[in-house]
C-alpha cells in the first residue's frame, strides 16, 4: 500500500536561512508527487509536482523539490524562507494524474525573526 | 480566479442530527474529491468522483455518510446521524488531469 512519511512535525527556521522539509514514500512504481501549502483555516495550496523527467522540481513562492528514487525520497527546500512561509506543508502521493491524493501527516513550519 | 466553493464553511451540530456539506467544483472540471482532516488522522481521502459517477467511497463509513453529486455543479456530502467523532475539517477538492484544487473547507463540530 502506498503510504507517505513526514519525519518532522515541527520545524522552526529563522528568517532568511535556508529550509528543507522531508518526505518519504512508499510505492512500487514511479508515483506522482506533490507538495501542498496549508495557511491557518485555508484550504491546500499546491506548491509543486513531479511527474516525470527532471527530479528536481521548481515550485511557487520560490521552492523547489528533489526526487530521489533511491532514497523514495521527495524533500522541499527554499534557499530563504520569509516570515509569510509560516504554515503547514504536506507531501503528497499518487498513483497517477487523477487519483486521490495520499498525504502525509504533515510539517508545520514556524520562521523566527 | 477559478476556485472551489464549499458552505456552510463552520457548522455546529449535536449528536444525531443531519448535516450537509456542499461543494461548487470548478467549472469543467472532471473530477471531485471529499478529503476530512483531523489532528490523529490527518487527510484522508471518503471519495471521489469523475464525470459525476462515484469511483471511491472506500474511505467513508457507510452506515452513516452519503456522497452525491446531483449535477456537474454540485457535490454533496451528508451525515446522518452525526457522532462527536465526525468533528473534522472536510474539504473538497475539484480537478483536471494531474492537479486538485482546494476549497476552504468546512469545519464542523459535532457536540
Amino acid at each position: 500500500a502506498q503510504s507517505v512519511t513526514q519525519p518532522d512535525i515541527h520545524i522552526t527556521v529563522s528568517e532568511g536561512a535556508s529550509l528543507e522539509l522531508r518526505c518519504n514514500y512508499s510505492y512500487g512504481a514511479t508515483p506522482y508527487l506533490f507538495w501542498y501549502v496549508q495557511s491557518p483555516g485555508q484550504g491546500l495550496q499546491l506548491l509543486l509536482k513531479y511527474f516525470s523527467g527532471d527530479t528536481l522540481v521548481q515550485g511557487i513562492k520560490g521552492f523547489e523539490a528533489e526526487f530521489k528514487r533511491s532514497q523514495s525520497s521527495f524533500n522541499l527546500r527554499k534557499p530563504s524562507v520569509h516570515w509569510s512561509d509560516a504554515a503547514e506543508y504536506f507531501c503528497a502521493v499518487g498513483y497517477q494524474a487523477g487519483t486521490a491524493l495520499i498525504f502525509g501527516k504533515g510539517t508545520t513550519l514556524s520562521v523566527s525573526s | 480566479d477559478a476556485r472551489v466553493t464549499q458552505t456552510p464553511r463552520h457548522k455546529v451540530t449535536e449528536m444525531g442530527q443531519e448535516v450537509t456539506m456542499r461543494c461548487q467544483p470548478i467549472l469543467g472540471h472532471n473530477t471531485v474529491f471529499w478529503y476530512r482532516q483531523t489532528m490523529m488522522q490527518g487527510l484522508e481521502l471518503l471519495a471521489y468522483f469523475r464525470n459525476r459517477a462515484p469511483l471511491d467511497d472506500s474511505g467513508m463509513p457507510k452506515d452513516r455518510f452519503s456522497a452525491e453529486m446531483p449535477d456537474a455543479t454540485l457535490a454533496t456530502l451528508k451525515i446522518q446521524p452525526s457522532e462527536p467523532r465526525d468533528s473534522a475539517v472536510y474539504f473538497c477538492a475539484s480537478g483536471q488531469g494531474d492537479r486538485q484544487y482546494f476549497g476552504p473547507g468546512t469545519r464542523l463540530t459535532v457536540t
